[in-house]
């Protein structure tokens, strides 16, 4: 079974600063998928960034960043020009790209990491 | 992006209760329906997993028969807690993936507070 570790319970980053997130995950796969999700406060789930496995290249979205090292099996998200808005958790997630109708193509979550974003 | 709502987003119940609480993806047809819970200040645990037409599939520890999850169309799907009790409260989110997604869609939740 695949799992998702957040070692940083909690980060804080100045306004305008920029904070990078941890994220490992275990698997066995070599195809698959990784997201990053943002729980603000109203705790609706936000898709921030996705990243496909047989892509070299890091996902960028405006402000933010991956760092996707499949060897290391590691998924940091890099938060640039942090702004207030950006407070909240952040939780990592995998899923894996087979196509088993019974698994429907669930995602394991990673513990989370809230982020504090001082003025 | 495609939206999913739930229904209520929060409720009150008494112990020994069931509640019924719905997912709808608005725009878009859901293959597949996720329950997740959220207990305060941790992760998403995923309960169960239903593809539309076909019998839930539940996750290891999750009783199948306190849970009811019914997925009867394309864009509906509802988790029912029967007979409620305190350890129940908590905060219930669900997601739903269409085919032509390559990702989930989350609703808002709904907080659960079992007297």
């Amino acid at each position: 079974a695949q799992t998702v570790t957040q070692s940083q319970p909690e980060m804080s980053v100045q306004e305008a600063e920029t904070v990078t997130l941890s994220c490992t995950y275990d698997t066995s796969e070599s195809d698959y998928y990784l997201f990053w999700y943002k729980q603000p406060p109203s705790r609706q789930m936000i898709l921030v960034i996705r990243q496909e496995a047989y892509k070299q290249q890091n996902a960028t979205e405006n402000r933010f960043s991956v760092n996707f090292q499949k060897a290391a099996k590691s998924f940091s998200l890099k938060i640039s020009d942090s702004q207030l808005g950006d407070a909240a958790m952040y939780f990592c997630a995998y899923r894996s790209a087979l196509m088993i109708k019974a698994a429907g193509n669930k995602l394991t979550f990673g513990g989370g990491t809230r982020v504090l974003v001082k003025p | 992006g495609a939206v999913v709502s739930q229904h209520p987003s929060w409720v009150i119940c008494k112990s020994g209760t069931s509640v019924k609480i719905e997912c709808r993806s608005l725009d878009f047809q859901a293959t597949t329906m996720f329950w997740y819970r959220q207990f305060p200040k941790q992760s998403l645990m995923l309960m169960a997993t239903s593809n539309e037409g076909s019998k839930a599939t539940y996750e290891q520890g999750v009783e199948k028969d306190k849970f009811l999850i019914n997925h009867a169309s394309l864009t509906l799907s509802t988790l029912t807690v029967t007979s409620a009790h305190p350890e129940d409260s908590s905060f219930y989110i669900c997601s739903a993936k269409g085919a032509a997604y390559n990702e989930q869609f989350f609703g808002p939740g709904t907080r659960l507070t079992v007297l």
